[in-house]
């Protein structure tokens, strides 16, 4: 079954201990992307990887590192998380836009952050 | 720059109403459009799409044409049953393989 898969699905944490929240796809994309969820502002990408150790920033990356050694994952790592960054998390990947026009999301099932 | 911009919710409706839901966009080029669909506790999904002016996009119900002429995708369905209640979010994407999302709208199908 094609699909992206995060863990943990909920965490609750303390301001600057820090985590990982992985992601895995078993689908050889390779556009990677993560996407913070807040109430009134939607999803916001947070950053994108095009290919394998190739990874760059999207609109809100301050306080979030991620890596790309392998295809299929992806982490999102807070070195130092604080309050603001609690959030819905989403990870997503997709084929890249080739000779073949709009192609799908696939989005795993999110990470409740909570740092308290 | 791009940004897309859809009707604000929560929207509420009876089984059976008719549903529209707006969306328009401003793009350079010629971007793909798309409605996803957020079920509770789920990740997103992808409800429909059309990637060309005047493609219609539907499934499960729902119907959305790509407007050129007036930056629209607005999607549509003649009539809502309660598993429709869910967030969605109508989408484009551009040449670099980046989504652009829009908010958001909450819809709330009563019995």
């Amino acid at each position: 079954e094609a699909q992206v898969t995060q863990n943990p699905r909920y965490l609750i944490t303390v301001t600057g201990k820090k985590l990982t929240v992985t992601c895995s796809q078993n689908m050889n994309h390779e556009y990677m992307s993560w996407y913070r969820q807040d109430p009134g502002l939607g999803l916001r990408q947070i950053y994108y990887s095009m290919n394998v150790e190739v990874t760059d920033k999207g609109d809100v990356p301050e306080g979030y590192k991620v890596s790309r050694k392998e295809k299929r994952n992806f982490p999102l790592i807070l070195e130092s998380p604080s309050p603001n960054q609690t959030s819905l998390y989403f990870c997503a990947s997709k084929q890249r836009e080739g000779g073949t026009r709009g192609t799908e999301a696939f989005f795993g099932q999110g990470t409740r952050l909570t740092v308290v | 720059g791009d940004s897309v911009t859809q009707m604000e919710g929560p929207v509420t409706l009876s089984e059976e109403a008719f549903l529209t839901i707006n969306c328009t966009y401003t793009a350079t080029g010629y971007p793909s459009l798309f409605w996803y669909v957020q079920y509770p506790g789920e990740g997103l999904q992808l409800l429909l799409k059309a990637t060309k002016a005047d493609d219609k996009g539907s499934n499960k119900g729902f119907e959305a044409t790509y407007r050129k002429e007036t930056t629209s995708f607005h999607l549509e369905k003649g009539s809502v049953q309660v598993s429709d209640s869910a967030v969605y979010f109508c989408a484009l994407l551009v040449g670099d393989d980046k989504i652009i999302f829009g908010k958001g709208t909450r819809l709330h199908i009563l019995p």
